[in-house]
């Protein structure tokens, strides 16, 4: 059964960082790109990054683009999202999602449960 | 980027009546069929059941269907079971960025 497990989330001040982790399982993980979703409380869906399944090749919204860095461990079958510089505006909760094909297509066929991610002061 | 618009916001319907909803693009749609439609309940992740405007997700009954290309598509359910009132987003992948409408809300009336 393919899993996707987020964790990391929580509440933090403005300018501060967090790392999102997403425990991927029951597939094989380089086999596919990989994103990150966000939905901000009582909102619509936006996509945050990407990165490929084998090039590691990475992809951001405008919106996060210099702040957040996406990256994936190979070997612990993990995506990851380093956060930094986080704003009021990024408050959400984040979702991983599996892209269907190997490379950065955009159709996302699998979805973990997400994280919450609180920035205020 | 491509600007997705749904409607209508909320439709109420009844369980066993058809449900349309709508979904038009700014601009066309890079290859007119980049188009996908996900179901969201509340306290959920979304699931994908409509890519390529028109090929179900595996395991997505055959009561959703999706038509349309280029910049006007439509999510039809034929017939609305109880476990089918959710919000229902479209989502561009022709064009970068990837962008997703404000969703359709379809509740029992």
């Amino acid at each position: 059964e393919v899993q996707l497990v987020e964790s990391g989330g929580g509440l933090v001040q403005p300018g501060g960082s967090l790392r999102l982790s997403c425990a991927a399982s029951g597939f094989t993980f380089n086999s596919h790109a990989m994103s990150w979703v966000r939905q901000a409380p009582g909102k619509g869906l936006e996509w945050v990054s990407g990165i490929g399944g084998t090039t590691g090749n990475t992809y951001y919204a405008d919106s996060v683009k210099g702040r957040l860095t996406v990256s994936r461990d190979y070997s612990k079958n993990t995506l990851y999202l380093q956060m930094n510089s986080l704003r009021v505006e990024d408050t959400a909760i984040y979702y991983c999602a599996r892209e269907s094909r190997g490379y950065n297509f955009g159709i996302f066929d699998c979805w973990g449960e997400g994280t919450l991610v609180s920035v205020s002061s | 980027e491509v600007v997705l618009t749904q409607s209508p916001g909320t439709l109420s319907l009844s369980p066993g009546e058809r449900a349309t909803l709508s979904c038009r693009a700014s601009q066309t749609v890079s290859t007119s069929y980049n188009l996908a439609w996900y179901q969201q309940k509340p306290g959920q992740a979304p699931r994908l059941l409509i890519y390529g405007a028109s090929s179900r997700a595996t395991g997505i009954p055959d009561r959703f269907s999706g038509s349309g290309s280029g910049t006007d598509f439509t999510l039809t359910i034929s017939r609305l079971e109880p476990e089918d009132f959710a919000v229902y987003y479209c989502q561009q992948y022709g064009n970068s960025p990837y962008t997703f409408g404000q969703g359709t809300k379809v509740e029992i009336k």
